[in-house]
């Protein structure tokens, strides 16, 4: 079975301080890891994914095996980034199916 | 360029009656499609997915069903509606790639059942 378990439901944030999303998951093999954002009257969509070991929008996420986690962090948070997030799990080739956390809500405090 | 119509955007039902959510993706062929309920505090959950024609898979027992008749069309229904449907229903699609593995989402479709 494969599961993300993000603990936050609620993350408040002040303009300029660290933010750091949490997302562990559970998989028995191989796994791809997505963060996916939706921003006010926006559809939801994809904001990075591990494999690519890329930033955006100042966001980065590594994939920490050892403690399944896949936390996502910027050093400076900005009004912008109020969004509800999403830590997404895919078994890649062969598996399908797509598993989303429960999603955090980050607010950024101007 | 690829896209995803989901329709209706809006309903409203009574218990029991009938439901048809349709979902159609544009600019691609042989998708996989996903059908997803989006509730406050619970997150985005899968409810079926489908990698071809008339292949259907099952992640929550429940009161609806999802068909694939063509390649780009995939549809979420139920006989007789509960209170219990209500929610926001969201379709995606993903191509079968492993570099990208990215899914794009319609804009959903919002069931009341009354």
């Amino acid at each position: 079975a494969q599961r993300v378990t993000q603990p936050e439901k609620l993350l408040s944030v002040f303009k300029g301080a660290p933010v750091e999303l949490k997302c562990n998951y559970s998989y028995s093999g191989s796994p791809e890891l997505f963060w996916y954002v939706q921003y006010s009257r926006q559809r939801l969509q994809l904001l990075l994914r591990h494999i690519s070991r890329e930033s955006i929008k100042g966001f980065t996420a590594d994939l920490n095996k050892g403690e399944t986690s896949f936390h996502l962090k910027k050093p400076f948070a900005q009004e912008e980034d109020s969004a509800m997030y999403y830590c997404a799990l895919s078994g890649g080739f062969g598996n399908e199916k797509l598993t989303f956390g429960t999603g955090t809500r980050l607010t950024i405090i101007p | 360029s690829q896209t995803i119509h989901q329709w209706p955007a809006t309903l409203v039902q009574p218990v029991g009656s009938p439901l048809s959510l349709e979902c159609t993706v544009e600019g691609t062929s042989n998708p996989n499609l996903y059908w997803y309920r989006q509730a406050a505090g619970r997150g985005l959950q899968l409810l079926f997915y489908s990698v071809g024609i008339g292949q259907i898979s099952s992640e929550v027992p429940q009161n609806l069903s999802a068909s694939r008749p063509q390649d780009r069309q995939f549809i979420l229904s139920s006989k007789k509606l509960l209170l219990s449907d209500s929610g926001f229903y969201l379709c995606a699609w993903r191509q079968l790639d492993r570099a990208t593995g990215e899914l794009f989402f319609g804009e959903g479709s919002r069931l009341t059942v009354l």
